[in-house]
Order: C-alpha cells, then sequence, then structure tokens
C-alpha cells in the first residue's frame, strides 16, 4: 500500500517550459488536491477534485491545470513554467469518512523554475 | 491567508517538558480546526482536528485548545521528545464541505535533548 506517491521528486525547468506533476493514490480516496509550499509559509491550495471529472480552483490557480479523468491520479500541469513557480508542490487525499479531515500527504515534488 | 515572512517563530524545549504552539486564524466560519506535523523532507502528517463547536479535544501525548472569542488555537504536546522537532501548521477548512484548507505560517519545534 504506497499511499500517495508523487512524481518525479525533483525538478528543474527553464523559463516557459512545460510539464506535469503526477499525483497518484491508491486509498481510493475521491477527494485531492495540490498545494505548494514556499520557504517559510505554510501550504496554499492550488486546485482540488471531490472525485472524478470534477475539479476546482483554490486559493492560488493561476498558471496550473489539473483534471480528474481517474479516481487514483490527479496531475498538476504547469503550462509555461514561471520563476515564480519555483517551489515545492504536495498532493493530498483524503476520505469521505468521519475521519474525513485527515489529508495524507504525499512526500512532495521540489520544482526549480530558472 | 496573508504570509506572515520568511522566519518561522520558534519554540525550543527541553526533552520531557511541555510544549504549546499557538496559532491565530482568520475565519469565523471554519467548521474544523487542524493541527500538522512536517518533518523536514516530508509531507505534513495529521495530528488532531477539533471542531468549532468544541474547546478542547485530546488525543494522545497532544491536546488542542479551541478560542473562538480570540479566534485563536493550541497545540499542547505533553512529555516532549526528540521526535516532536518538525514544524507545526495549524490549518482550518473553509468552503462547501469544508473543501479548501487554509493553513498558518507554521511553527518550528525544537527539542534540546
Amino acid at each position: 500500500n504506497a499511499g500517495v506517491t508523487q512524481t518525479p521528486k525533483f525538478q528543474v525547468l527553464k523559463t516557459g517550459q512545460s510539464m506535469t506533476l503526477q499525483c497518484a493514490q491508491d486509498m481510493n480516496h475521491e477527494y485531492m488536491s495540490w498545494y505548494r509550499q514556499d520557504p517559510g509559509m505554510g501550504l496554499r491550495l492550488i486546485h482540488y477534485s471531490v472525485g472524478a471529472g470534477i475539479t476546482d480552483q483554490g486559493e492560488v490557480p493561476n498558471g496550473y491545470n489539473v483534471s480528474r479523468s481517474t479516481t487514483e491520479d490527479f496531475p498538476l500541469r504547469l503550462l509555461s513554467a514561471a520563476p515564480s513557480q519555483t517551489s515545492v508542490y504536495f498532493c493530498a487525499t483524503r476520505g469521505r469518512t468521519l475521519a474525513k479531515n485527515i489529508q495524507y500527504f504525499g512526500a512532495g515534488t521540489r520544482l526549480s523554475v530558472l | 491567508g496573508e504570509s506572515v515572512g520568511l522566519h518561522l517563530p520558534t519554540l525550543s524545549v527541553q526533552e520531557g517538558d511541555n510544549s504549546i504552539i499557538n496559532c491565530a486564524y482568520s475565519n469565523s466560519a471554519s467548521d474544523y480546526f487542524i493541527w500538522y506535523k512536517q518533518e523536514s523532507g516530508k509531507g505534513p502528517q495529521f495530528i488532531i482536528d477539533i471542531r468549532s463547536n468544541m474547546d478542547k479535544r485530546q488525543g494522545q501525548r497532544v491536546t488542542v485548545l479551541l478560542n473562538k472569542t480570540v479566534k485563536h488555537l493550541s497545540l499542547q504536546i505533553a512529555a516532549t521528545q526528540p521526535g516532536d522537532s518538525a514544524v507545526y501548521f495549524c490549518a482550518e477548512t473553509i468552503g462547501e464541505y469544508g473543501n479548501k484548507l487554509v493553513f498558518g505560517a507554521g511553527t518550528i519545534l525544537r527539542v534540546k535533548s
């Protein structure tokens, strides 16, 4: 049982390049989300999904796209990377039971945009 | 939430002492308040949550206190251990069904042996 798996762990991009950060979960959780964490700050919500085919914007959605075609996967796309998107990105999932506040986070993807 | 700056507050405690980590929140309509622990190089890990209609909840070695009058949340860790060293974040749920989490900036806890 891997939980929440994020790939890659590290990535360096040049300004203007595009890439997709992958997030996969094997807990059959309906809710998935993406956060970014900048130095000395808490996590900020980028996008989230309450189920396959449903996505919505969080606090800082600009410059990012998401889709949710399956329960297991929730990729985050950077269409044209900018230095301001240098950050650590975390994917998280949670279920809909009484423990619905327990979000399970992946280990993160460290992204540098030059 | 607005950033409180690049320098996180740090709490240094002696091993075996009790720790109290504080957090101020902004949204009076939040249903749940949650504490997360983040160790270096890892994602945040759930510690404990409290519903907005409660003022205290206890877990194993941890207690969360909620004061809605002054919008203040605290996490108490009993008999702090070296493994408790981490960054601690408070978070509040907002939006429909509490689908959005807003995190505070975090507090660094350092445990001295």
